[in-house]
């Protein structure tokens, strides 16, 4: 079992919908979670930290399930500027917090 | 922050030869990371140094790879006797120490490698 692991994408959305992300991890014992946005051929940036009690951040919303080692990522009324590949990424406590990321789900955002 | 510095951004190199990726992370950054991506894939975790001492190192890497942080401020990462199956962009990250705020990694902008 992969130690994060995502939706397989695809994911192909109108201008406007809401669209949603789901990431689960392995080790019960992570600590902190976050969502990454890359552009192609770009380097990955922080998009929003996920916090126990969910947070949100306009139009993007995350939520952190510890008892089923789940985290998702809600995205409402959609932009074209929103087409990219968001990673799930956990803090592992192994070595000293070995971050570690998903394999990415693309999405793209259609006029 | 003048945030996390990589170089070469691009190098094309012919198979069996060695090649070196330099990294400047954010100063006062204790944490450095080096990842491996491939079209398609998020980045795989290669190793991770807090200072100068190697915390971890994947399964991933194998013996032709190493990587050095010998003052706990820059780091390289050397591929030796490349294979085209190392064809890849490199990516290395830093982090603060624990305790002075944000777990967030930063990421430079990447060392494409093709190995031709």
């Amino acid at each position: 079992r992969k130690e994060v692991e995502q939706d397989p994408g695809p994911f192909n959305v109108p201008e406007g919908a809401t669209v949603a992300f789901n990431c689960t991890y392995s080790n019960s014992a992570s600590q902190s979670f976050f969502w990454y946005r890359q552009d192609c051929r770009k380097e990955p940036k922080l998009l929003m930290s996920v916090y126990s009690s969910g947070n949100e951040d306009g139009r993007f919303t995350a939520q952190l399930n510890r008892a089923s080692q789940y985290i998702s990522l809600l995205i409402r009324d959609s932009k074209l500027s929103d087409s990219a590949t968001y990673l799930c990424v956990v803090n592992m406590p192994t070595g000293g917090f070995k971050t570690i990321f998903g394999a990415g789900t693309r999405l793209f955002v259609k006029a | 922050d003048t945030g996390v510095s990589q170089d070469p951004r691009h190098k094309i190199t012919k198979r069996g030869q060695n090649v070196t990726f330099r990294c400047d992370p954010i100063s006062e950054h204790n944490r450095l990371y080096w990842y491996r991506q491939t079209l398609g894939q998020g980045p795989e975790f290669l190793t991770y140094f807090q200072n100068e001492a190697q915390l971890e190192k994947s399964r991933l890497l194998s013996d032709r790879f190493s990587a050095e942080r010998p003052k706990g401020s820059f780091s390289t990462l050397e591929i030796q006797r490349t294979e085209q199956g190392d064809s890849a962009m490199y990516l290395c990250a830093s982090r603060r120490p624990t305790g002075f705020g944000g777990n967030t990694i930063y990421f430079g902008e990447g060392s494409w490698l093709t190995v031709v």
